[in-house]
């Protein structure tokens, strides 16, 4: 039964800490997306890639957050320096990317506490 | 600027009757609509989609429906049941091929026995 991993399931820091998320995909799947689930904007889309390749970042707040996919298997997403207002459940998910009506598959989210 | 709107937090049904979840869209450019169901402390599934060539989607006890005039597309759930309640995401995408699904901001269904 594939399904995409996330690491840590929970976690909580102090602001001005570094928080970094990590992702396994599905194998085979060449998409992978990072969102952040808050109650007043439900899933906002921060970034997604197909290929290990950045193709929309738009989502995400430049100046403290970083999204990567080091290799195939592993995609993480990085806040520095991470604020309260960062609080929130970060959602990663894959799929085969090739058109817009292919299905998502989602991690099961880490929950990010911000104090 | 919210694309996708579901403008219900939350609705309340009883079990056997019918649950109708709205989704509203203001770029007309989208031509797929999904709709992904979400337990607490998992990640949304996928549920039912539509293509902006059909006006109706139907799947067991789910059907999706959408109108392209008004910008709108429905989940109605029948006959509902109490696993049924969890938060419902409404989500769109465009023609550019790229995968890229705009959320809403989710309904909570509950569903009392």
């Amino acid at each position: 039964d594939a399904r995409v991993t996330q690491t840590p399931r929970h976690k909580v820091t102090e602001m001005g800490q570094e928080v970094t998320m990590r992702c396994q995909p599905i194998l085979g799947h060449n998409t992978v997306f990072w969102y952040r689930q808050t109650m007043m904007q439900g899933l906002e889309l921060l970034a997604y890639f197909r290929n290990r390749a950045p193709l929309d970042d738009s989502g995400m707040p430049k100046d403290r957050f970083s999204a990567e996919m080091p290799d195939a298997t592993l995609a993480t997403l990085k806040i520095q320096p991470s604020e309260p207002r960062d609080s929130a459940v970060y959602f990663c998910a894959s799929g085969l990317g090739v058109h817009s009506a292919d299905t998502q598959y989602f991690g099961p989210g880490t929950r990010l506490t911000v104090l | 600027d919210q694309q996708v709107k579901q403008n219900s937090p939350s609705l309340s049904v009883q079990e056997g009757r019918i649950s109708i979840l709205n989704c509203d869209y203001t770029n007309s450019m989208f031509d797929y609509f999904l709709w992904y169901k979400k337990y607490p402390a998992e990640g949304p599934t996928f549920l039912i989609s539509i293509s902006s060539i059909k006006d109706k989607n139907e799947d067991g006890r789910f059907t999706v429906f959408l109108n392209k005039s008004a910008k709108h597309l429905s989940l109605h759930i029948v006959p509902s049941q109490p696993g049924d309640s969890a938060v419902y995401f409404c989500a769109a995408s465009g023609s550019s091929n790229t995968g890229k699904l705009i959320f809403g901001q989710g309904t909570t269904l509950q569903v009392k026995p």
